[in-house]
Protein backbone atom coordinates (compact mmCIF):
# COMPACT_ATOMS: atom_id res chain seq x y z
CA UNK A 1 0.00 0.00 0.00
CA UNK A 2 2.30 2.70 -1.09
CA UNK A 3 1.95 6.07 -0.62
CA UNK A 4 2.69 8.84 -2.59
CA UNK A 5 6.41 8.53 -4.87
CA UNK A 6 8.47 11.66 -5.60
CA UNK A 7 11.61 11.26 -7.45
CA UNK A 8 14.58 12.09 -7.69
CA UNK A 9 14.42 13.29 -3.79
CA UNK A 10 17.42 15.27 -4.05
CA UNK A 11 18.29 17.35 -7.28
CA UNK A 12 20.94 19.43 -8.43
CA UNK A 13 21.08 21.71 -11.47
CA UNK A 14 23.32 24.53 -12.87
CA UNK A 15 21.50 27.90 -13.63
CA UNK A 16 19.53 27.61 -17.44
CA UNK A 17 19.33 24.05 -17.03
CA UNK A 18 16.09 22.09 -16.69
CA UNK A 19 14.47 20.18 -13.89
CA UNK A 20 12.16 17.59 -13.99
CA UNK A 21 10.04 16.30 -10.91
CA UNK A 22 8.08 13.50 -11.01
CA UNK A 23 5.02 12.44 -8.67
CA UNK A 24 3.52 8.97 -8.43
CA UNK A 25 0.25 9.36 -6.99
CA UNK A 26 -0.92 6.80 -4.29
CA UNK A 27 -3.04 3.98 -5.93
CA UNK A 28 -6.53 4.92 -6.92
CA UNK A 29 -5.96 8.53 -6.63
CA UNK A 30 -6.17 10.55 -9.50
CA UNK A 31 -6.12 13.96 -8.42
CA UNK A 32 -2.30 15.24 -7.84
CA UNK A 33 -1.63 18.85 -6.55
CA UNK A 34 2.33 20.77 -6.61
CA UNK A 35 3.79 22.95 -3.60
CA UNK A 36 6.44 25.02 -3.34
CA UNK A 37 8.15 25.13 0.36
CA UNK A 38 10.76 27.53 1.05
CA UNK A 39 12.53 26.99 4.24
CA UNK A 40 11.31 28.41 7.31
CA UNK A 41 7.89 28.88 5.40
CA UNK A 42 4.86 26.85 4.73
CA UNK A 43 3.91 25.96 1.28
CA UNK A 44 2.61 27.67 -1.37
CA UNK A 45 0.13 25.89 -4.07
CA UNK A 46 1.06 25.46 -7.38
CA UNK A 47 -0.92 23.74 -9.49
CA UNK A 48 -3.73 20.86 -9.37
CA UNK A 49 -4.17 18.38 -11.76
CA UNK A 50 -6.55 15.73 -12.73
CA UNK A 51 -5.86 12.27 -15.38
CA UNK A 52 -5.04 14.95 -18.80
CA UNK A 53 -6.28 17.87 -17.24
CA UNK A 54 -5.17 21.01 -15.80
CA UNK A 55 -7.51 22.24 -13.10
CA UNK A 56 -6.21 25.44 -11.29
CA UNK A 57 -2.52 26.70 -12.14
CA UNK A 58 -3.03 29.76 -10.26
CA UNK A 59 0.08 29.42 -8.20
CA UNK A 60 2.37 28.47 -10.81
CA UNK A 61 4.60 31.09 -12.34
CA UNK A 62 3.68 32.01 -16.10
CA UNK A 63 6.85 31.35 -17.25
CA UNK A 64 9.64 28.47 -17.12
CA UNK A 65 7.05 26.15 -15.22
CA UNK A 66 4.68 23.98 -16.42
CA UNK A 67 2.91 20.73 -14.73
CA UNK A 68 1.36 17.77 -16.54
CA UNK A 69 -0.36 14.32 -15.34
CA UNK A 70 -0.62 12.12 -18.60
CA UNK A 71 -2.76 9.09 -18.46
CA UNK A 72 -0.28 6.40 -18.00
CA UNK A 73 2.24 7.53 -15.71
CA UNK A 74 3.73 9.94 -13.07
CA UNK A 75 2.86 13.63 -12.93
CA UNK A 76 5.65 15.97 -13.78
CA UNK A 77 6.42 19.35 -12.92
CA UNK A 78 9.20 20.62 -15.21
CA UNK A 79 10.93 23.87 -14.70
CA UNK A 80 13.23 25.14 -17.55
CA UNK A 81 16.19 27.32 -17.24
CA UNK A 82 16.30 27.23 -13.58
CA UNK A 83 17.69 30.14 -11.44
CA UNK A 84 18.95 30.16 -7.87
CA UNK A 85 15.63 31.15 -6.81
CA UNK A 86 13.75 28.19 -7.86
CA UNK A 87 15.73 26.53 -5.07
CA UNK A 88 12.66 25.15 -2.53
CA UNK A 89 11.59 21.82 -1.77
CA UNK A 90 8.91 20.61 -3.90
CA UNK A 91 5.96 18.47 -2.89
CA UNK A 92 3.45 16.91 -3.76
CA UNK A 93 0.25 15.25 -2.88
CA UNK A 94 -2.31 12.87 -4.28
CA UNK A 95 -6.51 12.76 -3.31
CA UNK A 96 -8.95 10.18 -4.42
CA UNK A 97 -11.64 13.32 -5.18
CA UNK A 98 -14.83 13.44 -3.29
CA UNK A 99 -15.26 15.99 -0.13
CA UNK A 100 -14.19 16.70 2.03
CA UNK A 101 -10.88 16.52 -0.27
CA UNK A 102 -8.30 14.81 1.38
CA UNK A 103 -4.72 15.27 0.49
CA UNK A 104 -1.66 13.16 1.24
CA UNK A 105 1.62 14.13 0.81
CA UNK A 106 4.96 12.65 -0.75
CA UNK A 107 8.09 13.22 0.92
CA UNK A 108 9.42 15.80 -1.11
CA UNK A 109 11.84 16.62 -4.22
CA UNK A 110 14.83 18.94 -2.67
CA UNK A 111 16.04 21.38 -5.96
CA UNK A 112 19.01 23.04 -4.71
CA UNK A 113 20.27 25.05 -8.26
CA UNK A 114 23.77 26.48 -8.38
CA UNK B 1 -1.47 39.22 2.58
CA UNK B 2 -1.59 35.55 4.54
CA UNK B 3 -5.01 34.28 4.37
CA UNK B 4 -4.15 32.01 6.92
CA UNK B 5 -2.25 32.79 10.31
CA UNK B 6 -1.22 30.44 12.53
CA UNK B 7 -0.09 31.66 16.11
CA UNK B 8 2.06 31.26 17.93
CA UNK B 9 5.09 30.93 15.33
CA UNK B 10 7.36 29.60 18.23
CA UNK B 11 6.71 27.52 20.65
CA UNK B 12 9.56 25.82 23.15
CA UNK B 13 8.02 23.67 25.74
CA UNK B 14 8.61 21.03 28.75
CA UNK B 15 7.66 17.57 28.40
CA UNK B 16 4.55 16.83 30.03
CA UNK B 17 3.16 20.66 29.25
CA UNK B 18 -0.02 21.57 27.65
CA UNK B 19 -0.52 23.92 24.30
CA UNK B 20 -2.46 25.10 22.08
CA UNK B 21 -1.62 26.55 18.59
CA UNK B 22 -4.08 28.66 16.38
CA UNK B 23 -5.07 29.48 12.94
CA UNK B 24 -6.88 32.13 11.90
CA UNK B 25 -9.02 33.62 8.66
CA UNK B 26 -10.88 35.92 7.72
CA UNK B 27 -12.10 33.42 4.88
CA UNK B 28 -14.30 30.50 5.20
CA UNK B 29 -13.05 27.52 4.41
CA UNK B 30 -15.09 24.28 3.20
CA UNK B 31 -12.59 22.18 5.36
CA UNK B 32 -9.59 22.42 7.17
CA UNK B 33 -6.53 20.05 7.71
CA UNK B 34 -3.81 20.09 10.35
CA UNK B 35 -0.39 18.33 9.55
CA UNK B 36 2.83 17.98 11.18
CA UNK B 37 5.50 18.11 9.25
CA UNK B 38 9.38 16.45 10.50
CA UNK B 39 12.44 18.33 8.88
CA UNK B 40 13.58 16.76 5.39
CA UNK B 41 9.76 14.87 5.17
CA UNK B 42 6.38 15.50 3.56
CA UNK B 43 3.74 16.77 5.87
CA UNK B 44 1.69 14.34 7.24
CA UNK B 45 -2.23 14.60 7.57
CA UNK B 46 -3.42 14.36 10.93
CA UNK B 47 -7.18 15.34 10.86
CA UNK B 48 -9.86 16.86 8.44
CA UNK B 49 -12.92 19.03 9.94
CA UNK B 50 -15.81 19.96 8.43
CA UNK B 51 -18.86 21.18 10.01
CA UNK B 52 -18.24 24.40 12.22
CA UNK B 53 -18.12 23.57 16.04
CA UNK B 54 -16.84 20.10 15.06
CA UNK B 55 -14.23 18.59 17.40
CA UNK B 56 -11.79 15.91 16.92
CA UNK B 57 -9.52 13.74 19.33
CA UNK B 58 -6.44 12.12 18.21
CA UNK B 59 -4.75 10.57 21.33
CA UNK B 60 -3.88 13.16 23.31
CA UNK B 61 -4.40 15.64 20.23
CA UNK B 62 -7.75 17.72 20.35
CA UNK B 63 -8.56 19.84 17.29
CA UNK B 64 -11.80 22.31 17.17
CA UNK B 65 -13.15 24.01 13.93
CA UNK B 66 -14.45 27.61 14.58
CA UNK B 67 -18.62 27.92 14.40
CA UNK B 68 -18.00 29.93 11.42
CA UNK B 69 -15.15 27.90 9.36
CA UNK B 70 -12.91 30.59 9.93
CA UNK B 71 -10.01 29.35 12.51
CA UNK B 72 -9.48 26.59 14.28
CA UNK B 73 -7.25 25.15 16.74
CA UNK B 74 -4.96 21.84 18.32
CA UNK B 75 -4.78 21.44 21.78
CA UNK B 76 -1.91 18.78 22.50
CA UNK B 77 -2.11 17.85 26.94
CA UNK B 78 1.16 16.40 28.21
CA UNK B 79 3.19 16.71 25.42
CA UNK B 80 6.40 14.36 24.77
CA UNK B 81 9.20 15.14 22.19
CA UNK B 82 8.59 13.09 19.65
CA UNK B 83 5.35 15.64 18.93
CA UNK B 84 8.16 18.19 17.99
CA UNK B 85 7.69 19.62 14.66
CA UNK B 86 5.90 22.15 12.17
CA UNK B 87 2.13 22.04 12.50
CA UNK B 88 0.68 23.68 9.56
CA UNK B 89 -2.73 24.30 8.85
CA UNK B 90 -4.87 24.19 5.47
CA UNK B 91 -8.16 25.41 4.23
CA UNK B 92 -9.68 24.14 1.46
CA UNK B 93 -10.97 26.44 -1.58
CA UNK B 94 -12.60 25.74 -4.56
CA UNK B 95 -10.12 24.40 -6.25
CA UNK B 96 -7.01 24.05 -4.14
CA UNK B 97 -5.21 24.47 -0.20
CA UNK B 98 -4.29 27.73 0.97
CA UNK B 99 -1.85 26.68 3.49
CA UNK B 100 -0.82 28.60 6.98
CA UNK B 101 3.12 29.65 7.99
CA UNK B 102 3.40 26.82 10.46
CA UNK B 103 3.53 26.79 14.24
CA UNK B 104 7.29 25.06 14.65
CA UNK B 105 6.95 23.20 18.43
CA UNK B 106 10.19 21.85 20.35
CA UNK B 107 9.12 19.59 23.22
CA UNK B 108 12.11 19.14 25.50
CA UNK B 109 12.73 16.00 27.70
Amino acid sequence: NAGVMQNPRHLVRRRGQEARLRCSPMKGHSHVYWYRQLPEEGLKFMVYLQKENIIDESGMPKERFSAEFPKEGPSILRIQQVVRGDSAAYFCASSPGGAPVTQYFGPGTRLLVL
Amino acid sequence: TQLLEQSPQFLSIQEGENLTVYCNSSSVFSSLQWYRQEPGEGPVLLVTVVTGGEVKKLKRLTFQFGDARKDSSLHITAAQPGDTGLYLCAGARSQNFVFGPGTRLSVLP
